[in-house]
């Protein structure tokens, strides 16, 4: 099916492991997005791309690597995972630049627990 | 900085009932506004959206209009019903330079009882 999906649905890892959530969207949008969601915080930006093998960080990037060498991919790598970073990961694509016109399309998210 | 700012509630209210969840918000530049919806387990699906001031976005039965004096994007409904239950985001994002993700308020746990 067309869309947006993200893997694993759920994680439980443990400290200082490196964890990989994938993010896959099938419309060939040129921007995707990374984000957490936390009680109290909402959701709060990670890293977005604009295109493949161009990253930026969003508002909390540390703790964070994220590569785009395809445009329907765009993993997120904990790389020495901590329990703060215990969270619900929503990954988004949106189709072109139009920023403040375009949809953001959310895929369905993955629960990840760091023991 | 960029803020968006809700209740968070839960806010619970008896089916057909009217809805209001109030947002404000601060931007550096001309925001869009958008109010995206959470149903449990799932990930937020974009309600509706209003580019520019005056704007009214509308979808579902649900609207919001974009007032710039105010600096507000108030969600209303008129009469909801179990099946609106759900995790309502208001969130914005800047015609400035920046990050081009979304800015999130903490979203709003709406509770629809029969």
């Amino acid at each position: 099916d067309a869309g947006i999906t993200q893997s694993p649905r759920y994680k439980i890892t443990e400290t200082g492991r490196q964890v990989t959530l994938m993010c896959h969207q099938t419309w060939s949008h040129s921007y995707m997005f990374w984000y957490r969601q936390d009680l109290g915080h909402g959701l709060r930006l990670i890293y977005y791309s604009a295109a493949a093998d161009i990253t930026d960080k969003g508002e909390v990037p540390d703790g964070y690597v994220v590569s785009r060498s395809k445009t329907e991919n765009f993993p997120l790598t904990l790389e020495s995972a901590t329990r703060s970073q215990t969270s619900v990961y929503f990954c988004a694509s949106r189709e072109t630049r139009q920023r403040t016109t375009d949809t953001q399309y959310f895929g369905p998210g993955t629960r990840l627990t760091v023991l | 900085g960029n803020s968006v700012t809700q209740m968070e509630g839960p806010v619970t209210l008896s089916e057909e009932a009217f809805l209001t969840i109030n947002c404000t918000y601060t931007a550096t530049g001309y925001p869009s506004l958008f109010w995206y919806v959470q149903y449990p387990g799932e990930g937020l699906q974009l309600l509706l959206k209003a580019t520019k001031a005056d704007d009214k976005g509308s979808n579902k039965g649900f609207e919001a209009t974009y007032r710039k004096e105010t600096t507000s994007f108030h969600l209303e409904k008129g009469s909801v019903q179990v099946s609106d239950s759900a995790v309502y985001f208001c969130a914005l994002l800047d015609s400035g330079g920046g990050a081009d993700g979304l800015t999130f308020g903490k979203g709003t746990h709406l509770i629809i009882q029969p």
